[in-house]
């Protein structure tokens, strides 16, 4: 997989929109960009993934650079059940490749 | 709710014994993986089976087990505990992407 790079810790107020940036300048042409959450202590949760267009779900959006070298993650509207750890994944989206690598991703913290 | 099962929820046990955790998948999924989460330590992949057949081997020592049965639910054996196997166990199951995986929520281990 290739190597991301995301900052330790972000804060945000509620109803603002977060921006999670992620870099990942190795990522290989096969490779998509995943993103999970985990809220404290329970089972990481998918959010998203994209390959090099801008996705968008019922939970977030996801912006990709034209290079590839970096992404963002977009929660429009922040709440408090938003502050969770954060983690942006590389890897092929197919059945093959390698796991699922949890890095130490960004914990979000969601303010009043 | 992911639609992945893990139990028990928590366990308490003394060290130098034996226990096993169960997980069924989303119904229809035919990947299940086994993570660790200590509290120094990141979400730590230790193994996965598809349809019965163990595909990827992690951090995972000797003195752990699984296996994945026709009925696709897998079970954890976790022996001769020692008290730094004290963690969180999560299971996931995902079907043809392997990148979009759904956490159960997990099973906490303590051992005395």
């Amino acid at each position: 997989d290739a190597k991301t790079t995301q900052p330790p810790s972000m804060d945000c107020a509620e109803g603002r929109a977060a921006n999670l940036p992620c870099n990942h300048s190795t990522i290989s042409g096969n490779e998509y960009v995943y993103w999970y959450r985990q809220i404290h202590s329970q089972g990481p949760q998918y959010i998203i993934h994209g390959l090099k267009n801008n996705e968008t779900n019922e939970m977030a959006s996801l912006i990709i650079t034209e290079d590839r070298k970096s992404s963002t993650l977009i929660l429009p509207h922040a709440t408090l059940r938003d502050t969770a750890v954060y983690y942006c994944i590389v890897r092929p989206s197919n059945n093959a490749g390698n796991m699922l690598t949890f890095g130490g991703g960004t914990r979000l913290m969601v303010k009043p | 709710d992911s639609g992945v099962t893990q139990t028990p929820k928590h366990l308490i046990t003394a060290t130098g014994q034996r226990v096993t955790l169960r997980c069924s998948p989303r119904s229809g999924d035919l990947s299940v993986y086994w993570y660790q989460q200590s509290l120094d330590q990141g979400l730590q992949f230790l193994i996965q089976y598809y349809n019965g057949e163990e595909r990827a081997k992690g951090n995972i020592l000797e003195r752990f087990s699984a296996q994945q049965f026709p009925d696709l639910h897998s079970e954890l054996n976790l022996s001769s505990l020692e008290l730094g196997d004290s963690a969180l166990y999560f299971c996931a199951s995902s079907g043809l992407d392997w990148g979009e995986a759904f956490f159960g929520q997990g099973t906490r281990l303590t051992v005395v």
